[in-house]
């Protein structure tokens, strides 16, 4: 099974503040890796995929990069709407989801 | 509008089962896959399985294979999966997600989840 890590666990930042939150796979899945914001409560919101393809209706602050085995999701400008858990995912061989980066304010 | 609509939380005793449901509005039910998938309090995403609208093919996460069980009613655009054989370890938040279309297979909208609690 492919295995996927997030780091950090938790990250605090400062509205304004460019972020950047980093996943590794345990093996080469190409381009296949999607991201995901899950807000207290809800159920998580495909932000990213094809690991730099912003799905339709996010916002332009949100990029994605890589391939192979690393990736990361930058925020540009933090906002205070952004505070979440973050969720990186691979769909090279089934799914597998990291254990996640949660996003507070500073 | 896309959108998936889960059936209400459930309390339920060990050994027992359970069925849970989620009915989708604003697209074409038969033409994309559903996913179910599971979430236990501060942890990490499972995925559980991959049902098609239109012939009801499967595909299961092998962990989860003999504990779930999805259908779906193409007449009522609703993807159902039974749980059986409740423990404790069953005990979490279940999403319904529509996967996109190839080549990207990713779940682009989600039902709201559903509580299940395994408790005597």
């Amino acid at each position: 099974d492919i295995q996927m890590t997030q780091s950090p666990s938790l990250l605090s930042a400062s509205v304004g503040d460019r972020v950047t939150l980093n996943c590794k796979a345990s093996q080469n899945i190409y381009k296949n890796l999607a991201w995901y914001q899950q807000k207290l409560g809800e159920a998580p919101k495909l932000l990213i995929y094809n690991a730099n393809s912003l799905q339709t209706g996010i916002p332009s602050r949100f990029s994605g990069s890589g391939s192979g085995t690393d990736f990361t999701l930058t925020i540009s400008s933090l906002q205070p709407e952004d505070v979440a858990t973050y969720f990186c995912q691979q769909y090279y061989s089934g799914y597998t989801f990291g254990a996640g980066t949660k996003l507070e304010l500073k | 509008e896309v959108q998936l609509q889960q059936s209400g939380a459930e309390l339920v005793k060990p050994g027992a089962s359970v069925k849970l449901s989620c009915k989708t509005s604003g697209y074409t039910f038969s033409n994309y896959y559903m996913s179910w998938l599971k979430q236990m309090p501060g942890q990490n995403i499972e995925w559980i399985g991959n049902i098609y609208g239109g012939n009801g093919g499967t595909g299961y996460n092998q962990k989860f294979k003999g504990k779930a069980t999805l259908t779906v009613d193409k007449s009522s655009s609703t993807a159902y999966m039974d749980l059986s054989s409740l423990t404790s370890e069953d005990s979490a938040v279940y999403f319904c997600a529509r996967l996109g279309l190839y080549p990207y297979y990713v779940m682009d909208a989600w039902g709201q989840g559903a509580s299940v609690t395994v408790s005597s």
